[in-house]
């Protein structure tokens, strides 16, 4: 079935420093594949998107590349700020018969950034 | 507003109660998803909606789980006879149905004592 296996945190860094969140998936198919973040006390939002191979997702400075080689989505930013303190989520949908796109997550990392 | 809102947003309840809550996806939304996150994971699917339709269940909703989009507008998702392991927050997702991309509510934060 589809799953998806993401970097385990709590991740802590100074601002200015460089990120990455690894992803790696497994799918039957062909998945669109995603970066959800949770800024504290607020829902789900979408950060970027991918959806076929060797497609780049870029958003706020976060980057993200789908590479179907080595079935990894890893999310990488250059210099962190406060800001993007969150909890970071991966996430791929497979269309499936009914139509859906159902979301498997990752089970997110938790990313600080002191000052 | 005219993001996916979600009510109430927390919820208290005895176990062997009944809870009910509530989504309203983005308007023009036709499909509308449902997920539940427990602390520390990431949310698992539980149900799809095409329009009033309810095309797919996950096994996570067992029969004490019921959900409905009467008019393919808002949905209701409704636990009977609630566990301790039902605690959890309970997600609203809609879509377009061209796109894959889903907009997520608030959630609802359900506590079973």
């Amino acid at each position: 079935g589809d799953s998806v296996t993401q970097m385990e945190g709590p991740v802590t860094l100074s601002e200015e420093a460089f990120l990455t969140i690894n992803c790696t998936y497994t799918a039957t198919g062909y998945p669109s594949l995603f970066w959800y973040v949770q800024y504290p006390g607020e829902g789900l939002q979408l950060l970027l998107k991918a959806t076929k191979a060797d497609d780049k997702g870029s958003n706020k400075g976060f980057e993200a590349t789908y590479r179907k080689e080595t079935t990894s989505f890893h999310l990488e930013k250059g210099s962190v700020q406060v800001s993007d303190s969150a909890v970071y989520f991966c996430a791929l949908s497979d269309r499936r018969q009914t139509g859906a796109n159902n979301l498997f997550f990752g089970t997110g990392t938790r990313l600080t950034v002191i000052p | 507003d005219t993001g996916v809102s979600q009510d109430p947003r927390h919820k208290i309840t005895k176990r062997g109660q009944n809870v009910t809550f509530r989504c309203d996806p983005i308007s023009e939304h036709n499909r509308l998803y449902w997920y539940r996150q427990t602390l520390g994971q990431g949310p698992e699917f539980l149900t799809y909606f095409q329009n009033e339709a309810q095309l797919e269940k996950s096994r996570l909703l067992s029969d004490r789980f019921s959900a409905e989009r009467p008019k393919g507008s808002f949905s209701t998702l409704e636990i009977q006879r609630t566990e301790q392991g039902d605690s959890a927050m309970y997600l609203c997702a809609s879509s377009l149905k061209s796109y894959n991309e889903q907009f997520f509510g608030p959630g609802t934060r359900l506590t079973v004592l």
